[in-house]
């Protein structure tokens, strides 16, 4: 199984402030099967970025996603007041399939 | 307009059986693969099963392998759980979702999930 190991857990920001969040994989990960979603209160998990690096359709370019092998990075390049939520890393190249503990974006 | 809508969650006895059902529409979904997840209260995702688009290729968590069984009714556009020897860790919110071929095998459609509560 892959392990997949966020950080930070908390990120304490003000909006305009740029965020970046790791996420490492005990093994290798394909650099094709590394997502990250965002998670408001409430609401299912929205896909951001696939593929490690690219954007899914209709999510803003301040959302940016690099990395292969076991270090992937997510970066968010200024904050907007919506962007305040949970963000997991997950990878869906191998089964299991595992998700990260998730990173905690909020306003400080 | 794609979407998924689960159905089925509630409050069960520590033992006790339940069958999760997750109604597609708006795609073409005898085509989909599709994952089951769950979140606990205030905890993080937790991926737990996988359905080809046939029932060729079926994957289970070890957290829920032997006690829980993935199908699917294609003529009715419908995903299922059943949940079986359910225990008190089993309580979270479960979705359903949607493999993406167009996003290399990610999930970009989800439901809004069903809750079960596993309690005496």
């Amino acid at each position: 199984e892959i392990v997949l190991t966020q950080s930070p857990g908390t990120l304490s920001l003000s909006p305009g402030e740029r965020a970046t969040l790791s996420c490492w994989a005990s093994q290798s990960v394909g650099s094709s099967y590394l997502a990250w979603y965002q998670q408001k209160p409430g609401q299912a998990p929205r896909l951001l970025i696939y593929g490690a690096s690219n954007r899914a359709t209709g999510i803003p370019d301040r959302f940016s996603g690099s990395g292969s092998g076991t270090d992937f990075t997510f970066t968010i390049s200024r904050l907007e007041p919506e962007d305040f939520a949970v963000y997991y890393c997950q990878q869906y190249g191998s089964s299991p399939l595992t998700f990260g503990g998730g990173t905690k974006v909020e306003i400080k | 307009e794609v979407q998924l809508v689960e159905s089925g969650g509630g409050l069960v006895q520590p033992g006790g059986s339940l069958r999760l059902s997750c109604a597609a529409s708006g795609f073409i979904f005898s085509t989909y693969e599709m994952n089951w997840v769950r979140q606990a209260p205030g905890k993080g995702l937790e991926w737990i099963s996988y359905i080809g688009t046939s029932t060729k290729t079926i994957y289970y968590a070890d957290s829920v392998k032997g006690r829980f069984t993935i199908s699917r009714d294609n003529a009715k556009n419908s995903l299922y759980l059943q949940m079986n020897s359910l225990r008190a860790e089993d309580t979270a919110v479960y979705y359903c979702a949607s493999v993406s071929r167009t996003y290399f095998g990610a999930s970009d459609h989800w439901g809004q999930g069903t809750l079960v509560t596993v309690s005496s």
